[in-house]
């Protein structure tokens, strides 16, 4: 298995709602990003955990909750988000920290904030 | 700080080659990648170069790395209209943790 997944594939949620984004992988990979991507623009780091602890949030407002329940899940919580939080988010992992080695992306959740 | 710099568009005939640039400043870098995104897709790592290395080649993929004016490029050979997307330059450091992407370059192949 050389790939990450992500799901749901798409989701639309109301400013009140609570809803979790799903990030796996099965490569053995010890850390785990999450990144927002905008339209036509490159992702931005969000949060990096290594081995299941986090190690980098990147002043993400906490209505964003990131959690890493085993080394192979890791799941992004979503509450009270406002419309311009609309984006692309993707997961993605690799086997060190990035810089030590590849990074490998998953396709993403397009969420819809209404 | 990291800075990663790329030309927005190239548009480019099919079968020809395609050549995109991209400039870093991180002299530290260690790691440094291609990644394509077509519409509404995630990112798909294309190929990376090490920083000790001055070339790679991967099918019709070059890399060309010139440490010393800290510049990127990728070559695609025989572009294909399947080759249309953003294509993404980015560059990690040793122990970061994360990735600097450059804004993207467009690339439209005609037939």
């Amino acid at each position: 298995d050389t790939e990450v997944t992500q799901t749901p594939k798409h989701l639309v949620m109301g400013m009140t709602n609570k809803k979790s984004l799903k990030c796996e992988q099965h490569m053995g990979h010890r850390a785990m990003y999450w990144y927002k991507q905008k339209a036509k623009k490159p992702p931005e780091l969000m949060f990096v955990y290594s081995y299941e602890k986090l190690s980098i949030n990147e002043s993400v407002p906490s209505r964003f909750s990131p959690e890493c329940p085993n080394s192979s899940l890791l799941n992004l919580h979503l509450h009270a988000l406002q419309p311009e939080d609309s984006a692309l988010y993707l997961c993605a992992s690799s086997l060190g920290l990035a810089g030590q080695s590849e990074q490998f992306f998953g396709p993403g959740t397009r969420l819809t904030v209404l | 700080g990291e800075d990663v710099e790329q030309s927005l568009f190239l548009s480019v005939r099919e079968g020809d080659s395609s050549v995109i640039n991209c400039t870093y400043t991180d002299s530290s870098s260690t790691y440094l990648y291609w990644y394509k995104q077509e519409p509404g897709a995630g990112l798909q790592l294309l190929t990376y170069i090490f920083s000790n290395m001055d070339m790679k080649q991967d099918q019709r993929l070059t890399v060309l790395l010139n440490k010393k004016d800290k510049h990127l490029s990728l070559r695609i050979a025989d572009t294909q209209t399947g080759d249309s997307a953003i294509y993404f330059c980015a560059e990690t450091h040793t122990n970061a943790g994360k990735s600097t992407f450059g804004d993207g370059t467009t690339l439209t192949v005609k037939p």
